[in-house]
């Protein structure tokens, strides 16, 4: 099993769509956890963290569930802007090695 | 959020030649520093570990002869890519660890613009 495991997607959704994403991690010890969102040929940009039993920002919803191991990324009223990839982090305490998923391709169209 | 800078951030080179990239934390300092190489399509693979003032450490299957990495200040490392040919071609990119402990701990990494190495 991977440590860190995405859906690569692509997820095609209309304007205004409410769409989610979930990342699953493999080492319970795992202390922190991140969203961040990479357009093409760019470098990844930090969208969210997820610290502790989950935030929310705007438009943007981010749960964590340790339980089975899961983060989710939930994005309401999809814009066209919001086309792009992304990208779980997920760090392992103590020696904090941050380790991404291949993440989600996101395709918002008209 | 913080802010890192890269340079250069498009090198194009002939193979042989060795290539030095920077990485530099804005407006904090970080102890901490990460180097990835990212190919077409594919996701971000982390190269090493740089710690300021003593010697990064490599993921498995990292030459470290090959991409030597310096980080002798809170606020700079560097990654030299030694005798590049054209499998070493590119997207490379930094990120620095920031830590803040006053009104609630954050350890967040923010990442450089990236550097695209393309060896001839």
């Amino acid at each position: 099993r991977k440590e860190v495991e995405q859906d690569p997607g692509p997820f095609n959704v209309p304007e205004g769509a409410t769409v989610a994403f979930n990342c699953t991690y493999s080492n319970s010890a795992s202390q922190s956890f991140f969203w961040y969102r990479q357009d093409c040929r760019k470098e990844p940009k930090l969208l969210m963290s997820v610290y502790s039993s989950g935030n929310e920002d705007g438009r943007f919803t981010a749960q964590l569930n340790r339980a089975s191991q899961y983060i989710s990324l939930l994005i309401r009223d999809s814009k066209l802007s919001d086309s792009a990839t992304y990208l779980c982090v997920v760090n392992k305490g103590g020696s904090y090695i941050p380790t991404f998923g291949r993440g989600t391709s996101l395709i918002v169209h008209p | 959020g913080a802010v890192v800078s890269q340079h250069p951030s498009r090198v194009i080179c002939k193979s042989g030649t060795s290539v030095k990239i920077e990485c530099r934390s804005l407006d904090f300092q970080a102890t901490t520093m990460f180097w990835y190489r990212q190919f077409p399509k594919q996701s971000l693979m982390l190269m090493a570990t740089s710690n300021e003032g003593s010697k990064a450490t490599y993921e498995q299957g990292v030459e470290k002869d090959k991409f030597l990495i310096n980080h002798a200040s809170l606020t700079l490392s560097t990654l030299t890519v030694t005798s590049a040919h054209p499998e070493d071609s590119s997207f490379y990119i930094c990120s620095a660890r920031e830590t803040q402990g006053e009104g609630g701990f954050t350890d967040t990494q923010y990442f450089g613009p990236g550097t695209r190495l393309t060896v001839l």
